[in-house]
């Protein structure tokens, strides 16, 4: 069935580092992928997505690109703040109007 | 546009007890889901009601959970008997039939003494 792989965490980073979370996926066809975040408190909220091969998704600074060829979508941004302590899911959606299925999700921690 | 809504945010009860989640859905969505995620882990899908009809339940963990959507608005998760391994948060997303992109709720954590 589908799987989603998501790194180790936690992760610490100090602000302004770089960030990479590394997603991988099997499944059989094109599903979309996402990442979600939830922020300490809060629910699940979209971070992007992308629904093809070579789609790049991106939102707040966050970027992610959707890679056939390795099963990837490790989401990326290039400075980190405080504000972006929170829980990132990497997921995916085999077709329209289906379930989510979800990595285990990992704890960032942003230090000042 | 209000979002998804949850009720209650937390419950604490004790094993064999019974307890009833509610989830109102982001009005006009057809579809509602219900995940699970136990401490640490994956979050689980549960099932999937397009309108008031049950589209897919092959997450549902037993018999001792039942998920209802009268009416197609919004949507009940009754547990009963709640066992310890219930404990959780619970989350609910609901999506329109075209654009489907899943919007969450904030969850009810369910703690099972």
């Amino acid at each position: 069935g589908d799987s989603v792989t998501q790194m180790e965490g936690p992760v610490t980073l100090s602000e302004e580092a770089f960030l990479t979370i590394n997603c991988t996926y099997t499944a059989t066809g094109y599903p979309s992928l996402f990442w979600y975040v939830q922020y300490p408190g809060e629910g699940l909220q979209l971070l992007l997505k992308a629904t093809k091969a070579d789609d790049k998704g991106s939102n707040k600074g966050f970027e992610a690109t959707y890679r056939k060829e390795t099963t990837s979508f490790h989401l990326e941004k290039g400075s980190v703040q405080v504000s972006d302590s929170a829980v990132y899911f990497c997921a995916l959606k085999p077709g329209a109007n289906s379930k989510l299925t979800f990595g285990k999700g990992i704890t960032l921690s942003v230090r000042p | 546009e209000a979002g998804v809504t949850q009720f209650p945010s937390h419950s604490v009860i004790e094993k064999g007890q019974t307890v009833t989640l509610r989830c109102d859905p982001i009005s006009g969505h057809d579809n509602l889901y219900w995940y699970r995620r136990v401490m640490g882990k994956e979050i689980k899908f549960l099932l999937h009601f397009v309108k008031e009809s049950k589209q897919d339940e092959s997450g549902m963990p037993n018999n001792r959970f039942l998920a209802e959507r009268t009416g197609g608005t919004y949507s009940t998760l009754k547990v009963q008997p709640a066992e310890l391994e219930d404990s959780g948060v619970y989350f609910c997303a609901s999506s329109q039939s075209g654009p489907d992109t899943q919007y969450f709720g904030p969850g009810t954590r369910l703690t099972v003494l």
